[in-house]
């Protein structure tokens, strides 16, 4: 089963406007992390934000919110007042367990944003 | 280092050549990961290092895949006899140990994009 689904391999949205860029988890570890990254065309792979299992409050990183539903398994990226420069691919990923750093992978979500 | 870094940026290889991959971490940072992402893809997870310990090597898609890391720093990814399913980007990257669950995210390199000819 995939441990990472992002069922949008595309999305497009206006300028200004809010996305919801969708990731369902599949652990039955109580305690994972779940990490949102931005992928440029240029390539380099960049942080946005973090979501801990045992997190009581949704994590917030500037225009970046993650909303987290532990009891669906979701953990979806909102981007609030898109702007031209988010265009680029999101990947969802998930660490199991306290004592592993290993990531695993969403196949991603590209984000188009358009004027 | 200021951040991962990663050599060749390119490599072109012909089929059944071996290559050879650099990553060399941020100091001080004593998790260092491997993955590959193909043309489109997602990242897969090939291999993880994590200080003294045995490396998880779970994500290596063969026998060809191998890799090591000299004095807990700089890692070497060896793919033997290349082929072209080969082909792809490896992203190397690097953290600080997880924990309690903190936030320790990655600092990923620019990749190695492979060709295998």
């Amino acid at each position: 089963a995939q441990k990472i689904t992002q069922t949008q391999p595309g999305m497009f949205v206006q300028e200004k406007e809010a996305v919801t860029l969708d990731c369902t988890y599949d652990t039955s570890d109580p305690s994972y992390g779940l990490f949102w990254y931005k992928q440029p065309s240029s390539g380099e792979m960049i942080f946005l934000i973090y979501q801990g299992s045992y997190d009581q409050q949704n994590a917030t990183e500037g225009r970046y919110s993650l909303n987290f539903q532990k009891a669906r398994k979701s953990a979806n990226l909102v981007i609030s007042a898109s702007q031209l420069g988010d265009s680029a691919m999101y990947f969802c990923a998930m660490r199991e367990g306290l004592l592993t750093d290993k990531l695993i992978f969403g196949t991603g979500t590209r984000l188009q944003v358009f004027p | 280092g200021a951040g991962v870094s990663q050599s060749p940026s390119n490599k072109v290889t012909e089929k059944g050549k071996d290559v050879e991959l650099r990553c060399d971490p941020i100091s001080g940072h004593t998790a260092l990961y491997w993955y590959r992402q193909s043309l489109g893809q997602g990242l897969e997870f090939l291999i993880y290092f994590q200080g003294n310990s045995a490396p998880d090597k779970s994500g290596l898609p063969s026998d060809r895949f191998s890799a090591e890391r000299t004095g807990g720093s700089v890692s070497t990814l060896t793919i033997q006899r290349t082929q072209q399913e080969d082909s792809a980007v490896y992203l190397c990257a690097s953290s600080l140990v997880a924990q309690q669950g903190t936030n320790y995210g990655y600092t990923f390199g620019s990749g190695t994009r492979l060709t295998v000819v």
